[in-house]
């Protein structure tokens, strides 16, 4: 059965500073999903990575995907209150559908 | 707005009850997936259909079941409620069903939040 950790489940951070979410997986899949949800809101995607080794960047967020590690990170840079939200890793393995991570849930303080 | 369309958006109902959530995919995609997201089981999977048929079965209780109709929309319907299937229920939509070589993104509905009294 795929599993899907996060961690850290809670993070609280101040503004401008750096901070990196991890997502592990227990089976082998090329591919991940990073979701960002407001509160009360629906879920919006926000990176696709595809492959071993890829990384995409988009304003102050940087995904990241080592899939023989099983390992996908999520990196804050500089972060500004606009970022609060939870964020939720997912990987898609054959037949076993998008399974989701628990989620973690960041707070940005001014 | 991600063009998934959700109803309704709220429901507030009693215990042993049945309900139904509709869900209308985005324009062109074919697969329709239903997630059920609690404060203690995070986001769960339910099931998938693809172009009117089942494609994946996930942690949906024999109290549940869905159905794809040939415009696409699907319905949830959930039975004999129990207060414990309060959530927010969530449908999403992709272009093609997951395989090999499938490059697949999720299109969230804005969910319809359950509420079991």
């Amino acid at each position: 059965e795929l599993k899907v950790e996060q961690n850290p489940l809670f993070l609280s951070m101040q503004e401008g500073k750096n901070y990196t979410i991890y997502c592990n997986y227990s089976t082998t899949s090329d591919r991940l999903y990073w979701y960002r949800q407001d509160p009360g809101k629906s879920l919006e995607s926000l990176f696709v990575l595809l492959s071993n080794g890829a990384v995409k960047q988009e304003g102050r967020l940087m995904a990241s995907l080592d899939t023989k590690a099983r390992l996908s990170t999520l990196h804050i840079t500089a972060a500004v209150h606009d970022l609060s939200a939870t964020y939720f890793c997912a990987v898609d393995s054959y037949g076993q559908n998008f399974v989701f991570g628990p989620g973690t849930r960041l707070s940005v303080l001014p | 707005d991600s063009g998934v369309t959700q109803t309704p958006k709220h429901l507030i109902t009693a215990t042993g009850q049945r309900v139904t959530l509709r869900c209308s995919p985005r324009s062109g995609d074919l697969s329709v997936y239903w997630y059920q997201q609690s404060l203690d089981q995070g986001l769960q999977f339910l099931i998938q259909y693809y172009n009117g048929e089942e494609r994946a079965k996930g942690n949906i209780l024999e109290r549940f079941s869905a159905q794809q109709f040939p415009d696409l929309h699907s319905e949830l319907n959930l039975s004999s409620l129990e207060l414990g299937d309060s959530a927010l229920y969530f449908c999403a939509s992709s272009v093609a069903g997951t395989g090999p070589g499938t490059v697949e993104k999720l299109f969230f509905g804005s969910g319809t939040q359950l509420s079991v009294l």
